[in-house]
């Protein structure tokens, strides 16, 4: 079955860049997200791609993949504390929504 | 819009009792979704709906059951809970199509369930 594998935790200084890193193992994966949960909260949509792409940018956030790998990464560029939460990195094929989750990351931002 | 909504927020149960936990949706979603998560075992899918009176086994649906019977809800059943059974409950809600978004998932803000 699918597989999604991440760290479980990653600890940065404040004004550094953070790299989560995550690996998946079905081929068949379209679309791979990141996912954001803070304390107490569900998740929420960080950013997406497409499989046919290798990197996306939004404001702070850098997403690379590499397909022939099977690797996913999350840059978050002048890390701040709000964003120690954990990241969750998630698969899903076309045309069908079961969508699998990594273990997700929890990153630590120290002031 | 409220967007996904969970009741209760917080349940300590007893071993043997049973609750049902709501969620709602006001985004007009086709699928929605129950997941638990426990330290160490990220999400993990229990049940799943694909539409109104529509119903699927997730990945642990063992000692839950479910109901969809409006849209707009989607009721999680514990029948007789166990202490294997606490969790964090989150429930989710999609549109269902391969988009351009891909099949984004909006999450309500979890029930924190103990049973003792």
């Amino acid at each position: 079955g699918e597989d999604v594998e991440q760290s479980l935790f990653l600890s940065v200084r404040e004004g550094d860049s953070s790299v989560i890193n995550c690996t998946y193992t079905d081929s068949s994966s379209t679309y791979l997200y990141w996912y954001k949960q803070e304390p107490g909260a569900g998740l929420q949509l960080l950013t997406y791609i497409f499989s046919n792409m290798d990197m996306k940018q939004d404001q702070r956030l850098t997403v690379l993949l590499n397909k022939k790998d099977k690797h996913l990464s999350l840059r978050i560029a002048d890390t701040q504390t709000g964003d120690s939460a954990i990241y969750f990195c998630a698969e899903s094929p076309w045309g069908y929504q079961k969508v699998t989750f990594g273990i997700g990351t929890k990153l630590q931002v120290i002031p | 819009n409220a967007g996904v909504t969970q009741t209760p927020k917080f349940r300590v149960l007893k071993t043997g009792q049973s609750m049902t936990l709501l969620c709602a949706q006001d985004m007009n979603h086709e699928y929605m979704y129950w997941y638990r998560q426990d330290p160490g075992m990220g999400l993990r899918l229990i049940h799943y709906s694909v539409g109104e009176g529509t119903t699927a086994k997730g990945e642990v649906p063992d000692g839950y059951n479910v109901s969809r019977l409006k849209k707009q809800n989607f009721l999680l059943g514990l029948e007789s809970a166990a202490p294997s059974q606490t969790s964090v409950y989150f429930c989710a809600s999609s549109t269902g199509t391969s988009g351009a978004n891909g099949d984004t998932q909006y999450f309500g803000p979890g029930t924190r369930l103990t049973v003792l």
